[in-house]
């Protein structure tokens, strides 16, 4: 069975705090790793795709790093904002099928 | 900018009715979904559908479940006989591409209540 884990489970800091978390997934048959930003009462939204060993992806005050070999991606958050405040999930794309299995979430608080 | 919208947002009903959920997917997507989330638990995939056709699907994608898309733009989940643990937060998704490179595009959800 695939799993998907990621850490910590919930994390509040104070605006201005950098942080980051983590998803691990299985090492073997990977094909991709998507991130995903969830807030309360809205639709999960993609962050990042990222398909290569050693990919490095930015949007903004947010990037990711991906390590297929030992099956980890990183999440960084410069300088939070009240704003960044979500449930960021991750998901695992293996073999040769389009569905993907998440991980538990990370649930971020930023406080002003 | 284009979005995947769903109804209803909450739908409370008694076991062993029947449900319909209704999606409508980004026009120009080729790639549709159907995920999950029973309350504390994972986001978990049910059905994967691609050229007018279910491409993929689950263990928990039983006869109880089916999808159609019937007019081309409607992509609709109907569960012909609820059961308590269908109770769950039912994510519509749509993709340009296939999740090899493509970002899902999620609607915000239908709560579905088992009574």
């Amino acid at each position: 069975i695939l799993n998907v884990e990621q850490s910590p489970q919930s994390l509040h800091v104070q605006e201005g705090d950098s942080t980051n978390f983590t998803c691990s997934f299985p090492s073997s048959n990977f094909y991709a790793l998507h991130w995903y930003r969830w807030e309360t009462a809205k639709s999960p939204e993609a962050l990042f795709v990222m398909t290569l060993n050693g990919d490095e992806k930015k949007k903004g005050r947010i990037s990711a790093t991906l390590n297929t070999k030992e099956g980890y991606s990183y999440l960084y958050i410069k300088g939070s904002q009240p704003e960044d405040s979500a449930t960021y999930l991750c998901a695992f794309k293996s073999g040769n099928t389009g569905k993907l299995i998440f991980g538990q979430g990370t649930t971020l608080q930023v406080k002003p | 900018e284009p979005e995947v919208t769903q109804t209803p947002s909450h739908q409370v009903t008694q076991m062993g009715q029947e449900v319909i959920l209704r999606c409508v997917p980004i026009s120009n997507h080729l790639y549709f979904y159907w995920y999950r989330q029973i309350l504390g638990q994972k986001v978990e995939f049910l059905v994967s559908f691609y050229n007018n056709e279910i491409s993929e699907k689950s263990e928990i994608f039983d006869d109880q479940f089916s999808v159609e898309r019937p007019d081309g733009s409607n992509f609709t989940l109907k569960i012909r006989s609820t059961k308590l643990e269908d109770s769950a937060m039912y994510f519509c998704a749509s993709s340009q591409q296939g999740t090899y490179t493509g970002e899902l595009f999620f609607g915000e959800g239908s709560r579905l209540t088992v009574l």
